[in-house]
């Protein structure tokens, strides 16, 4: 398996355009999560889905943050408008929930947005 | 809720020398816990999980962690430290039903030192 993959590996925008991250999970995982992290804040969960469904938002900081889970193949996270603060390491994972074992969290290697 | 919080930030090692990274729980029900790895500019690498069974959990490149209930600690170590050992170093807790939702702690970054 080629793991989670993310694209692309690094984005530079500027302020007030849209930004579109994007997350493949591994084959036969059901559950998805994206995560920020920045060296103030550390890891923070963002959204997680189960079975393509959103599960908890919570950790969304704003209205100009999206995600979507259109298939299980597939998820977006989207910025619009982006702010210089949104700068930070966006991280999907993925993983199998409701089996007898649970193997903990798969991570891509990230998305590295930089908002000038 | 649960959390876990690792104590010390920044640890320096001497090549060959024990490490010594800590861990501390807190879950109101039996948790699941783990020990991610994070080397430069990559995402997190599982190094070892709890979840039942024996206390004592070995996990790739060596290092391992042990359960221990009483002191709600799952603190990691390695005999011998190498230089490809530097990195950060992410405890994280999830419980064991629902969703699974795993909370990371902030994390020690690990110096090694030739």
């Amino acid at each position: 398996d080629a793991g989670v993959i993310q694209s692309p590996r690094h984005e530079v925008t500027e302020m007030g355009q849209e930004v579109t991250l994007r997350c493949k999970p591994i084959s036969g995982h059901n559950s998805l999560f994206w995560y920020r992290q920045t060296m103030m804040r550390g890891l923070e969960l963002l959204i997680y889905f189960n079975n393509n469904v959103p599960i908890d938002d919570s950790g969304m900081p704003e209205d100009r943050f999206s995600a979507k889970m259109p298939n299980a193949s597939f998820s977006t996270l989207k910025i619009q408008p982006s702010e210089p603060r949104d700068s930070a390491v966006y991280f999907c994972a993925s993983t199998s929930l409701g089996t007898a074992v649970f193997y903990g969290y798969t991570f891509g290697s990230g998305t590295r947005l930089t908002v000038v | 809720a649960q959390s876990v919080t690792q104590l010390g930030s920044h640890v320096s090692v001497s090549e060959g020398a024990l490490v010594l990274l800590r861990c501390n729980y807190s879950s109101s029900v039996p948790p699941y816990l783990f020990w991610y790895v994070q080397y430069p500019n990559q995402g997190l690498q599982l190094l070892l999980k709890y979840t039942t069974g024996a206390t004592l959990v070995k996990g790739i490149n060596g290092f391992e962690a042990e359960f221990k209930k009483s002191e709600t600690s799952f603190h990691l170590t390695k005999p011998s430290a190498h230089m490809s050992d530097a990195a950060e170093y992410f405890c994280a807790v999830s419980d064991t039903g629902g969703y699974q939702k795993v909370t990371f702690g902030t994390g020690t970054k690990l110096q090694v030192i030739p």
